[in-house]
């Protein structure tokens, strides 16, 4: 069955750029997207087809997907970014979610 | 404005069936290429993809859990049913459903519904 792959964990200081990565195979020839989940609440929407901005997220999340990687990239970090952030994209009719990883804004 | 929210028991027993419906409106599930989609999230863990259904009736499964599940709409109470059969302690998570929305370059799911926690025990 098709995998992706995050970091556990990745830190960043407040207003330095944090990168957070997704692989799996041939990523870059799917769609991949990316949630943003904060404690008790609902995963929401921050990244759509490798690099689509939703119209609420702010301009400083961008995404890129090339090769086995997706990248999701948070210029400028605030607190408020503090939160898990999951990839998912789909392969054969299936959605597949990677492990998330817990962006830590310190 | 479009909203989701998942309904049903919070507590079911080891062997038994759980019967979940996502209940959303701003969207119609007739609409080409629209889809509501079930996930869920054991306490401290990842989200895993169970299934979704599409306008046309078609339906995904995990291949994991797919001899579990089913799905089924209702367009005109714009309500979808996941049952889960069998269900065992390591089913205890958040369900969440989440619209589907058209595309032709990939598929991702927004909004979400509030999620539901079903724990299960004994």
């Amino acid at each position: 069955s098709y995998e992706l792959t995050q970091p556990p964990s990745v830190s960043v200081s407040p207003g330095q750029t944090a990168s957070i990565t997704c692989s799996g195979d041939k990523l870059g020839d799917k769609n991949a997207c990316w949630y943003q989940q904060k404690p008790g609440q609902s995963p929401v929407l921050v990244m759509y087809r490798d690099y689509m901005r939703p119209s609420r997220i702010p301009e400083r999340f961008s995404g890129s997907n090339s090769g086995n990687t997706a990248t999701l990239t948070i210029s400028g970090t605030q607190a408020v970014d503090e939160a898990d952030y999951y990839c998912q994209a789909w392969d054969i009719s299936t959605a597949v979610f990677g492990g998330g990883t817990k962006l830590t804004v310190l | 404005q479009i909203t989701l929210k998942e309904s049903g028991p919070t507590l079911v027993k080891p062997t038994q069936t759980l019967t979940l419906t996502c209940t959303f409106s701003g969207f119609s599930l007739s609409t080409s290429g629209v889809g509501v989609g079930w996930i869920r999230q054991p306490p401290g863990k990842a989200l895993e993809w169970l299934a979704l259904i599409y306008w046309d009736d078609d339906k995904r499964y995990s291949p994991s859990l797919k001899t579990r599940l089913t799905l089924t709409k209702d367009t005109s109470r714009n309500q979808v049913v996941l049952t889960m059969t069998n269900m065992d302690p390591v089913d205890t998570a958040t369900y969440y459903c989440a619209r589907k929305p058209y595309s032709n370059y990939g598929n991702w799911f927004a909004p979400w519904g509030q999620g539901t926690l079903v724990t299960v025990s004994s």
